[in-house]
């Protein structure tokens, strides 16, 4: 089966640094990706990795490592407009751009 | 460039009856992805589709088709509705190509169906 597991809340406060971890045992795995989503809005990208290691892209770096299952979504310099609903998906098949998403962590950042 | 577009934005109707959703994919994307999104399921995948070929399926029963076009434009219908379609529908599309930049997809603002 498929699984995609991540926690359902956090929260932290402006200015601090969050860690939003994904587990996930899937059948066959071309990649991961993390989307955010704010509120009544689509998900938009944030990041994707295919390959182990980190990926730095302004305030958010995403790392995989393929061998664990495993990835984590780092924020940095928390602002109030970063609180949302973070979902890691994981792309399965070669052929094809579906994603199997987990049902998203829901950060709350405070003043 | 403009977005991803789906019509309509809210529909309301009623046990056993159907509907049809419909997807504009961004213009050159040629893969268009469905999804259910529920607050107790999160984002469950649906179908894709690909030069008018469905490329892959998820695990929802047969009242959920859909099919698309040679513009790359994506309709979904759901038949015979029940209580527990009610949802947010949304459609993702993207250039299906090679690289971070061919598979990444992006989202619609979806429809929300409320089945009474």
């Amino acid at each position: 089966g498929q699984n995609i597991d991540q926690p359902t809340e956090m929260t932290a406060t402006e200015g601090a640094i969050v860690q939003i971890n994904c587990t996930y045992q899937t059948s066959g795995f071309n990649g991961l990706f993390w989307y955010q989503q704010h509120a009544g809005e689509a998900p938009t990208f944030l990041s994707y990795n295919v390959l182990d290691g980190l990926e730095e892209k302004g305030r958010f770096s995403s790392f995989l490592s393929r061998s664990k299952g495993y990835s984590y979504l780092l924020l940095k310099e928390l602002q109030m407009k970063d609180s949302a609903s973070y979902l890691c998906a994981v792309r399965r098949n070669q052929a094809g751009t579906a994603l199997i998403f987990g049902k998203g962590t829901t950060l709350s950042v405070s003043s | 460039k403009a977005g991803v577009t789906q019509t309509p934005r809210y529909l309301i109707k009623t046990r056993g009856q159907q509907v049809t959703l419909s997807c504009s994919p961004i213009s050159g994307h040629r893969s268009v992805s469905w999804y259910q999104q529920t607050p107790g399921q999160g984002l469950q995948f649906l179908f894709e589709y690909f030069s008018e070929t469905q490329r892959n399926k998820g695990n929802f029963p047969g009242r959920f088709s859909g099919r698309q076009f040679s513009n790359s434009r994506s309709e979904m219908n759901v038949s015979t509705l029940e209580l527990g379609d009610s949802a947010l529908y949304l459609c993702a599309s993207s250039l299906a190509g090679g690289g971070a930049s061919g598979v990444q997809q992006f989202f619609g603002p979806g429809t929300r169906l409320t089945v009474l």
